[in-house]
């Protein structure tokens, strides 16, 4: 399974956008790359997903680099809500959407 | 539309015992999926059942063994309970294709070994 790499933790204030990044640099082509949180005490909940360009959804967004080797996911106005960690995953094709989680980045809002 | 579900919330065992697990997919899902997940730490992949057969096993010994029924709810089963094993456990289903779908998760058990 491919690995990701996350900072520990980050801070953001409430109603500010905040970008959280994940390194793949070992990523196939046939990755998809997924971002989900846990919120306390929670198990864990979709954000969002994608393969090559970047997408959008109501929770997020996300950016893919060109060469795919990294990617973020931006929180456009961070809420008190939001805070959980953040875990960025690929996932590829053969495997049913089975998940490999790494520690993830803990996300701290501030009011 | 009901959620994952996971019984029971909170278990304490003793070091030896069996233990078993239960989960409910969501409504239209058939495949399951089982994490464990220490203390500060993610979930790790135990292993899936899709359409009531084993479908991949993350790194977990065989006392970690599972079912999955006709109306694609799910058993966890853990033999020999070690205290290592005290962990949240974590059920997630999907509808198993495209395998890019969504992982609804449940709340989790916390299991506690003494």
């Amino acid at each position: 399974d491919a690995k990701t790499t996350q900072p520990n933790s980050m801070e953001s204030n409430e109603e500010e956008p905040v970008h959280l990044p994940c390194n793949h640099s070992t990523i196939s082509g046939t990755d998809y790359i997924h971002w989900y949180r846990q919120l306390p005490s929670q198990g864990p909940e979709y954000v969002i997903h994608g393969l090559t360009s970047n997408v959008n959804n109501r929770m997020a967004s996300l950016a893919i680099a060109e060469d795919r080797k990294s990617s973020t996911l931006i929180l456009h106005r961070a809420t008190l809500r939001d805070a959980a960690v953040y875990y960025c995953i690929l996932t590829r094709g053969s495997t049913l959407g089975r998940l490999y989680f790494g520690r993830g980045t803990q996300l701290t809002v501030w009011p | 539309e009901t959620g994952v579900t996971q019984s029971p919330t909170h278990l304490i065992k003793t070091r030896g015992q069996q233990v078993t697990l239960r989960c409910s997919s969501q409504s239209g899902h058939n495949t399951v999926s089982w994490y464990q997940q220490a203390l500060g730490q993610g979930p790790q992949f135990i292993f899936q059942y899709y359409r009531e057969e084993e479908n991949g096993r993350g790194n977990f010994p065989p006392r970690f063994s599972g079912l999955q029924f006709p109306n694609y709810s799910s058993e966890l089963n853990v033999n020999a309970l070690e205290l290592d094993d005290s962990a949240l456990y974590l059920c997630a289903s999907s509808q198993g294709w495209p395998s890019t779908d969504t992982q609804y998760f449940g709340p989790g058990t916390r299991l506690t070994v003494l």
